[in-house]
């Protein structure tokens, strides 16, 4: 299987800060790569799809990049509704499709 | 507009057996290229897959799953189901099913539902 390693796996910020995530992966998987937000007690919600590609709907705020095993999740000038946790999932063709552990965005 | 939502006991007792339905509005399991899948996650922890079921009804299992799960579909309702034998209380957590897209870019779970949590107590 291919691991997803992210960090940090919490971090405090204020709002309009950038922020900065990354993930690793076990394996190159290309850009096979999306990121997820996930508020607490909800359901996730797909962010950025391909590495780079946003979701419709997604604020242009949010950014990703990396191919490869390297992958970065960009939140630009940091608003409120942001804070919530953030997991990337490797998404080549084959499973088992795996997630990170989590990244948590805390209000400093 | 797409929407999924889990549904099936809140509450199980080790070694029995769960079964929980998604039942979805939107798309279709009957179209080509129509996809779900059912992802966990046990309190505080990371998200996990555990199975998808396609319009052509092949299926996949997370491998060291494989043996306790099955996953099936009934489109004329538009309902997904995934069994989970001998369930124990490692198994607790909220258990998600989700429309999953595979194009080129790889595979998205795209909607989701609002998860149902499921404890495994004696």
């Amino acid at each position: 299987d291919i691991q997803m390693t992210q960090s940090p796996s919490s971090l405090s910020a204020s709002v309009g800060d950038r922020v900065t995530i990354t993930c690793r992966s076990s394996h190159n998987i290309n850009t096979y790569l999306n990121w997820y937000q996930q508020k607490p007690g909800k359901a996730p919600s797909l962010l950025i799809y391909a590495a780079s590609s946003l979701q419709s709907g997604v604020p242009s705020r949010f950014s990703g990049s990396g191919s490869g095993t390297d992958f970065t999740l960009i939140i630009n000038s940091l608003q409120p509704e942001d804070f919530a946790t953030y997991f990337c999932q490797q998404s080549s063709s084959v499973p088992p499709w795996t997630f990170g552990q989590g990244t948590r965005v805390e209000m400093k | 507009q797409v929407t999924l939502k889990e549904s099936g006991p809140a509450l199980v007792k080790p070694t029995q057996t769960l079964t929980l339905t998604c039942t979805h509005s939107g798309f279709s399991l009957g179209t080509s290229g129509t996809r779900v899948s059912w992802i966990r996650q046990p309190p505080g922890k990371a998200l996990e897959w555990l199975a998808r079921i396609d319009w052509d009804d092949t299926k996949f299992y997370s491998p060291p799953l494989r043996a306790r799960l099955t996953v099936s579909k009934d489109t004329s309702k538009n309902q997904v189901a995934l069994l989970m034998t001998d369930m124990d209380p490692l198994d607790t957590a909220t258990y998600y099913c989700a429309r999953t897209r595979y194009f080129s870019s790889g595979v998205q779970f795209d909607s989701w539902g609002q998860g149902i949590l499921v404890t495994v107590s004696s």
